[in-house]
């Protein structure tokens, strides 16, 4: 079974709107990666936090880890249409769990 | 650095068929992943190679795949026989296991598998 959910499933926003998408976890983790997947460049990787970190970033993406609450967010700013694709959030332990993903569109 | 090359691309089967994936990791990854993808899901990990060894295959049937990485480089996995629920996209990654970011995995193109 999925170890990560996202929420929402589905998002649909304007360019250089914000988009936000969230996992939650169930288990303990030594850190969470966040993964884009579109049919251009598959699934590729974008950012990883440890479980003993609050907050990351590169470039456009915000990532925050709250272990307490077993969650974690992405935030992509000034959203471009080239970052239309699915976002999966991936819980490590001795392995990667990927959640279902978050499929976001970015219409100009 | 050359990516992860998978191959083939796409293949259609009939249930109860055969089929082999390849996959070629990136040179000096020892780490090598096979994915399930069902549409509309996450990836779901299969097998896990460290070298030719086997680190992880808790969630592979092995009623009906196996797969393999003689040399600690290139892979294949098989389906015998196909049943029509293996319908997914098929993913290898790789992940070098030292120096900085050793925990990213870099991911084929994918092998869309269809049985019919």
């Amino acid at each position: 079974s999925q170890q990560g959910e996202e929420d929402p499933q589905a998002l649909s926003i304007q360019e250089g709107e914000n988009a936000t998408m969230n996992c939650s976890y169930k288990t303990s983790i030594n850190n969470l990666q966040w993964y884009r997947q579109n049919s251009g460049r598959g699934l590729v990787h974008l950012i990883l936090i440890r479980s003993n970190e609050r907050e990351k970033h590169s470039g456009r993406l915000r990532v925050t880890l709250d272990t307490s609450k077993k969650s974690s967010s992405l935030l992509i700013t000034a959203s471009r249409a080239a970052d239309t694709a699915s976002y999966f959030c991936a819980t490590a332990l001795n392995k990667l769990i990927f959640g279902a993903g978050t499929r976001l569109a970015v219409h100009p | 650095e050359a990516g992860v090359a998978q191959s083939p691309r796409y293949k259609i089967i009939e249930k109860r068929q055969s089929v082999a994936f390849w996959c070629n990791p990136i040179s000096g990854h020892a780490t090598l992943y096979w994915y399930q993808q069902i549409l509309g899901q996450g990836p779901k990990l299969l097998i896990q190679f460290q070298n030719n060894g086997v680190v992880d295959d808790s969630q592979l049937p092995k009623d009906r795949f196996s797969a393999e990485r003689l040399k600690g480089v290139d892979s294949t996995l098989k389906i015998q026989p196909a049943k029509l629920e293996d319908s997914a996209v098929y993913l290898c990654a790789s992940r070098r296991d030292a120096g900085v970011n050793y925990n990213e995995q870099f991911f084929g193109p994918g092998t869309r598998l269809t049985v019919l």
